[in-house]
């Protein structure tokens, strides 16, 4: 069972750049998130879906766009890469009921903007 | 919208000995959950509380919510190198769920 993948582990942009972090995860779960983590600030919640073509926004989604076509896949696209976008990227996910909230994470995407 | 506040940042404890962490709301909990994050790595689910005044253990860690539901603490018995790593605490900010709110980390070194 792999759980939550993501791709790519490494990646080092030019301002202005966008690109698309994957997430994937092969355990039917319904629930999915994105987050950001920096030095100091703990977690803090992107963007997160509830189920197939269901997203919602959290605590700092601006400067990125999700969508969910798929159960299975919850990718994350950075349309103009900035500085500020910095930092490492955990994607996570969750059945519904008793377990909703018992978040499995990836191992985490770690982006450098120029 | 809800915060959450965790004490200490750090922490550097001899190894063997107890310690704590603690995570406060400023408002009622809906569910507390702690994960742990080893450097590097993708973070570790360890409990959930959900009622005021619960208390759950596994191995050497204890977690407990107070009665009032805005305050949790872990305590972690005999500390040893593999407790090292960052503690974080994550909540719901309301009834909805897969949306948990986390506090900015507890960073424990143990020193053999």
């Amino acid at each position: 069972n792999a759980g939550v993948t993501q791709t790519p582990k490494f990646q080092v942009l030019k301002t202005g750049q966008s690109m698309t972090l994957q997430c994937a995860q092969d355990m039917n779960h319904e629930y999915m998130s994105w987050y950001r983590q920096d030095p100091g600030m703990g977690l803090r919640l992107i963007h997160y879906s509830v189920g197939a073509g269901i997203t919602d926004q959290g605590e700092v989604p601006n400067g990125y766009n999700v969508s969910r076509s798929t159960t299975e896949d919850f990718p994350l696209r950075l349309l103009s890469a900035a500085p500020s976008q910095t930092s490492v990227y955990f994607c996570a996910s969750s059945p519904t009921g008793a377990g909703a909230n018992v978040l499995t994470f990836g191992a985490g995407s770690r982006l450098t903007v120029l | 919208s809800q915060e959450l506040e965790q004490s200490p940042q750090s922490l550097i404890v001899q190894e063997g000995k107890n310690l704590t962490i603690n995570c406060t709301s400023s408002k009622t909990l809906y569910g507390l959950y702690w994960y742990k994050q080893k450097y590097g790595e993708g973070l570790i689910f360890l409990m959930m509380l959900q009622k005021g005044g619960e208390e759950k253990s596994h191995e050497k860690i204890t977690a407990k919510l107070d009665e009032k539901k805005q305050q949790s603490s872990l305590h972690i018995t005999a500390s040893q190198p593999s407790h090292a790593g960052i503690y974080l605490c994550g909540a719901l900010p309301s009834s909805n769920t897969g949306k948990l709110i986390f506090g900015q980390g507890t960073t424990l070194q143990v020193k053999p």
